[in-house]
């Protein structure tokens, strides 16, 4: 199961922290991913984490804006996402990557960047 | 890779067949011999499921009405009697050339 958190209304420029809970996988045997939805459209893929958390990947249009990390000890993934802009407003998904795609989604939290 | 999903819109009677097109713009098979496209659902208001891995492999308790297949660059998804619960959006996405990871626009299932 995975929980996502920390969604919430932020101006432009502004910062948000998200956060996943995992349970029921043995976490840090996993690449995780986070996957974002803007309202009344399609998925887009937003950035990965190795299971150890040594490597992480990133779309083009979060780069130098977007972090994320994982704390193996307690389950958890995140999303630290700096300078934001309008066009991030979107439900954010965690996702455990399994075969390179990925299986089970977080409920998602909602990111609404607004001034 | 662009994946371009046709038809973008769908109307099925119950009990009939529905079929999804995916096609990439590079072949997805991967230099160790597999081909990364999946399937998932999205009903309305909830998160993704996925359905279908590897083109025809499928996730744990998917109805077998549910199945995938194709090569190369086409793919299909295909339903043999649509369901009441089958309603919503479908989207294939490939991990074989990641980053970035890309999903088709979506197709919208609905009942006539």
């Amino acid at each position: 199961q995975l929980v996502e958190s920390g969604g919430g209304l932020v101006q432009p420029g502004g910062s948000l922290r998200l956060s996943c809970a995992a349970s029921g996988f043995t976490f840090d045997r996993y690449w995780m991913s986070w996957v974002r939805q803007a309202p009344g459209k399609g998925l887009e893929w937003v950035a990965n984490i190795r299971q150890n958390g040594s490597d992480q990947y990133y779309v083009d249009s979060v780069k130098g804006r977007f972090t994320i990390s994982r704390d193996n000890a307690m389950n958890l993934l995140y999303l630290q996402m700096n300078s934001l802009r309008v066009e991030d407003t979107a439900v954010y998904y965690c996702a455990r990557v399994s075969f390179t795609s990925f299986n089970p989604w977080g409920q998602g939290t909602l990111v609404t960047v607004s001034s | 890779i662009v994946l371009t999903q046709s038809p973008l819109s769908l109307a099925v009677s119950l009990g009939q067949p529905a079929s999804i097109s995916c096609r990439s713009g590079q072949s997805l098979v991967h230099s160790d011999g597999n081909t990364y496209l999946s399937w998932f659902h999205q009903r309305p208001g909830q998160s993704p499921r996925r359905l279908i891995y590897m083109v025809s492999e499928r996730d744990s308790g998917v109805p077998d009405r549910f199945s995938g297949s194709g090569s190369g660059t086409e793919f299909t998804l295909k339903i043999s009697r649509v369901e009441a619960e089958d309603v919503g959006l479908y989207y294939c996405m490939q991990g074989t050339r990641w980053p970035p990871y890309t999903f088709g626009q979506g197709t919208k299932l609905e009942i006539k």
